[in-house]
């Protein structure tokens, strides 16, 4: 089992460039969570499924969307990006509580 | 509605000595506990978890954290630090109401000396 894997692990963009980074799974959770990871300030939920076809909005949701096709992928969409949204993002997955994580994904917004 | 402290941000200790990185809850219905580490430039593992079960609670890599609800804590302790505990701890806890939700803490930062 691959786990949580997280495309692309690194990105930088543009300010005002738009880009979709992608979360799979292959545990057949049903839960999904989008986090960013800031230096001193711990995890932020972005946005996080409760199962296919759902979405709903965490803590830091603005300037983000998302969306759950299929089971056993989550996607976050960055619009247009700003320098405020450089961060170090997560995705994980779980079942009922424990989560797993995926390696992250590292954006620089220039 | 539910809260996790994480006391210290920084803790520093000697190899071979006890490791104590604490935790306090908040939570208006019996709580799930969690510790994950994040090794750098890692994701977040499950270290160990706390479902109602026994009130103490073994991990991996000898880690094992206890219970108390008259304390509303769950400390994360080892009784002797290895050079490779050296990481990121992150305390969180969630509930039935939460629909798999989890509230992390700010986490606490190990260094182990040699």
């Amino acid at each position: 089992n691959a786990g949580v894997t997280q495309t692309p692990k690194f990105r930088v963009l543009k300010t005002g460039q738009s880009m979709t980074l992608l979360c799979a799974q292959d545990m057949n959770h049903e839960y999904m969570y989008w986090y960013r990871q800031d230096p001193g300030m711990g995890l932020r939920l972005i946005h996080y499924s409760v199962g296919e076809g759902t979405t709903a909005k965490g803590e830091v949701p603005d300037g983000y969307n998302v969306s759950r096709l299929k089971k056993q992928n989550f996607l976050l969409g960055l619009e247009s990006a700003a320098p405020s949204q450089t961060s170090v993002y997560f995705c994980a997955s779980s079942r009922i509580y424990e989560q797993y994580f995926g390696p992250g994904t590292r954006l620089t917004v220039t | 509605a539910q809260s996790v402290t994480q006391l210290g941000s920084h803790v520093s200790v000697s190899e071979g000595a006890l490791v104590l990185l604490r935790c306090n809850y908040s939570s208006s219905v019996p709580p799930y506990l969690f510790w994950y580490v994040q090794y750098p430039n890692q994701g977040l593992q499950l270290l160990l978890k706390y479902t109602s079960a026994a009130t103490l609670v073994k991990g991996i890599n000898g880690f094992e954290a206890e219970f108390k609800k008259s304390e509303t804590s769950f400390h994360l302790t080892k009784p002797s630090a290895h050079m490779s505990d050296a990481a990121e701890y992150f305390c969180a806890v969630s509930d039935t109401t939460n629909a798999g939700k989890s509230t992390f803490g700010d986490g606490t930062t190990l260094t182990v000396k040699p």
